[in-house]
């Protein structure tokens, strides 16, 4: 079984960067077969994907956050992390962790962190 | 960017009915498609992925379909814990993309 777990701060200021964490267990960041994840969710609202990073270390991120985005891995502790930088309240969302497969099992978001809310206010 | 439209927006249905939730793709995505329950304060729950092959552990009365860039949910004899709100999401380019979501509601 794979979990993943999101950490960091519940409230972040406007302008500030917001900085979480996801920690992976049951599984090795370093597998070719996975990218790993990050997906938000305004309140109230659907699902928006924010990018991945594979172990490479290659990243791919939504053109629509790219300017302030970060993500990086830290295959020490088994753990992804994500800094928006800039923030707004438009950003305050649920965040998603989540593991993206192509083993040749599963294909898509089948792993997931049970999400931790970001407000951005002062 | 390959848009996922989903519909219904909402849907209301009674314990035992059978629903249908459907999402259209803007390009093929072959069989790149996953769907997902989602209920209040949790993650999303993947129950279909590639289309048509069923979760590990999700019960036979969900089923996917496909027919060209259009793919269906279908949940037969809907139970009391499935109503929630259901999105589709395409595995098959990034950015990935979401469907805008179905809330089933108890009629």
């Amino acid at each position: 079984q794979v979990w993943l777990h999101e950490s960091g701060p519940g409230l972040v200021k406007p302008s500030q960067t917001l900085s979480l964490t996801c920690t992976v267990s049951g599984d090795s960041i370093n597998s070719d077969d996975y990218y790993w994840s990050w997906i938000r969710q305004h309140p109230g609202k659907g699902l928006e994907w924010i990018g991945y990073i594979y172990s490479s270390g290659s990243t791919y991120y939504n053109p629509s956050l790219e300017s302030r985005l970060t993500i990086s891995l830290d295959t020490s502790k088994n753990q992804f992390s994500l800094r928006l930088s800039s923030v707004t309240a438009a950003d305050t969302a649920v965040y998603y962790c989540a593991r993206d497969s192509s083993d040749g099992y599963s294909f898509g978001l089948d792993y997931w962190g049970q999400g931790t809310l970001v407000t951005v206010s002062s | 960017d390959i848009q996922m439209t989903q519909s219904p927006s909402s849907l209301s249905a009674s314990v035992g009915d059978t629903v249908t939730i459907t999402c259209r793709a803007s390009q093929d995505i072959r069989n790149d498609l996953g769907w997902y329950q989602q209920t209040p304060g949790k993650a999303p729950k993947r129950l279909i992925y590639s289309a048509f092959s069923l979760q590990s552990g999700v019960p036979a009365r969900f089923s996917g379909g496909r027919s060209g860039t259009d793919f269906t949910l279908t949940i037969s004899s809907l139970q009391p814990d499935d109503f929630a709100t259901y999105y589709c999401l395409q595995h098959n380019a990034y950015p990935r993309t979401f469907g805008q979501g179905t809330r089933v509601e108890f009629k």
